[in-house]
Parts: C-alpha cells; structure tokens; sequence
C-alpha cells in the first residue's frame, strides 16, 4: 500500500502571497489532519478533516484553511504569508477505528516564506 | 499549556543496551497513546501506540508502559541500535472532553543517540 504523498515538497514564497500544499492518504483512509513543525513550537495541530467536512480545528489563525475532496485528497491554504508561516507542514491519515487510531505521516512540505 | 511533556531533551545509550524514554501528560481525557520517531525534513514514523485499556504493548524491540494513575508512559527500546539515532516523539489523543482521535497533541521530543 502506497503511503501518505505531499506536493510539492519544497516551496519558496515571499510575504503577502498565498500557497496551497496538497495531501493524498494512504487508500481507505478517510480522516487527514494537518500538522505544522517548527523548530520554537514543535509540532502542533491545524485541523482534521473527515469525509470532506473540518472535524477539529486548533489555534490558528483564519490565514489557514483547508478543505477535502470526495477522494479524501486533502489541500490547505495559507493567504497573505507572514515570515513565522516558514514551518514544515505534514500532513496525517488514519482509519480512525475503535481501536486503531494511529495516525500515519507523510514527508511533509518545507515551505519558507521570504 | 502544554498537555504532554517530554522533560528530557536528549538521551545517549550505548549500543546493545536499553533506551528508555519518559512522557508525562496532563489532559485525563487522553485514551490513546502513540510513539514516533522522526528525522530532519521528514515526516514521523509511527512505532507503536497503547489504549488506555491496557498497561504494556509490545511489539519486537519495543514497549510502551502506560501508568494511568501517575498520567506517565514510557517507550523502553531493548536491545538499542545505532540506527535507533533519531528524535521520539510521544503524542496523545482522546474522544472526548475537547479531545479527538483526529486530533494529536504532542510533546517537545527527545534527541536518541546510540552510540556503537
């Protein structure tokens, strides 16, 4: 089975402009969440999504948003980039079963913001 | 406030013995306990996770302990390898109470180096 693939990997924007970053889970997997690493606030919570509809949100600003496709393909979208948005975003999926709830990782998205 | 805590940043093991790394968390809506390992510039890898029905789960070199009383796991590595060498992270997860299944709270991570 084929893991959780991100696009692009690498991405480098400037202030003010917006990115989208694309997630596609491992086959059969309907819940994606999105996660964002940075070296000061170690890994942290942006939102999950489940049969295309937003589940759970954390603390973020409304700059980050998301949505999911009927194929369970997840995008996110950050508008009007600011220099701390610099951050490696992984993106996660999982069955969440009764008694599997493991969540499975992708590479991730290296994005710097200049 | 942070829910889950790894109070040691780093950890060194000589090969061949056992690495033990500790995780505290706050949140009692917590039932669902995972390690990963990660390197630099890529994702975590999942190791092995516990419900909080249970207090051990195995699974060849690796163990998670879960003491529900004192909110602490750990993961215990036996024997440790050289390729062990990586940052674990614990995280934790519930449904209920604010928390999610979909949703992971992670701690700071700890730095594992085996050294041959």
């Amino acid at each position: 089975k084929a893991g959780v693939t991100q696009t692009p990997r690498y991405l480098i924007k400037t202030r003010g402009q917006q990115v989208t970053l694309s997630c596609s889970p491992i086959s059969g997997h309907r819940s994606v969440s999105w996660y964002q690493q940075t070296p000061g606030q170690g890994l942290q919570f942006l939102f999950e999504y489940f049969s295309e509809t937003q589940r759970n949100k954390g603390n973020f600003p409304g700059r980050f948003s998301g949505r999911q496709f009927s194929n369970s393909r997840s995008e996110m979208n950050v508008s009007t980039l600011e220099l701390g948005d610099s951050a490696l975003y992984l993106c996660a999926s999982s069955l969440i079963q009764q008694s599997r709830n493991e969540q499975f990782f992708g590479p991730g998205t290296r994005l710097t913001v200049l | 406030d942070q829910q889950v805590k790894q109070n040691s940043p780093s950890l060194s093991v000589q090969e061949g013995r056992i690495s033990i790394l500790n995780c505290d968390y706050t949140n009692s809506m917590f039932d669902y306990f995972l390690w990963y390992k990660k390197y630099p510039a890529e994702g975590p890898t999942f190791l092995i996770s516990i419900s909080s029905i249970k207090d051990k789960n195995e699974d060849g070199r690796f163990t998670v302990f879960l003491n529900k009383s004192a909110k602490h796991l750990s993961l215990h590595i036996v024997p440790s390898q050289p390729g062990d060498s990586a940052v674990y992270f614990c995280a934790a997860s519930g449904n209920a109470g604010g928390t999610s299944y979909g949703k992971l709270t992670f701690g700071q991570g700890t730095i594992l180096t085996v050294h041959p």
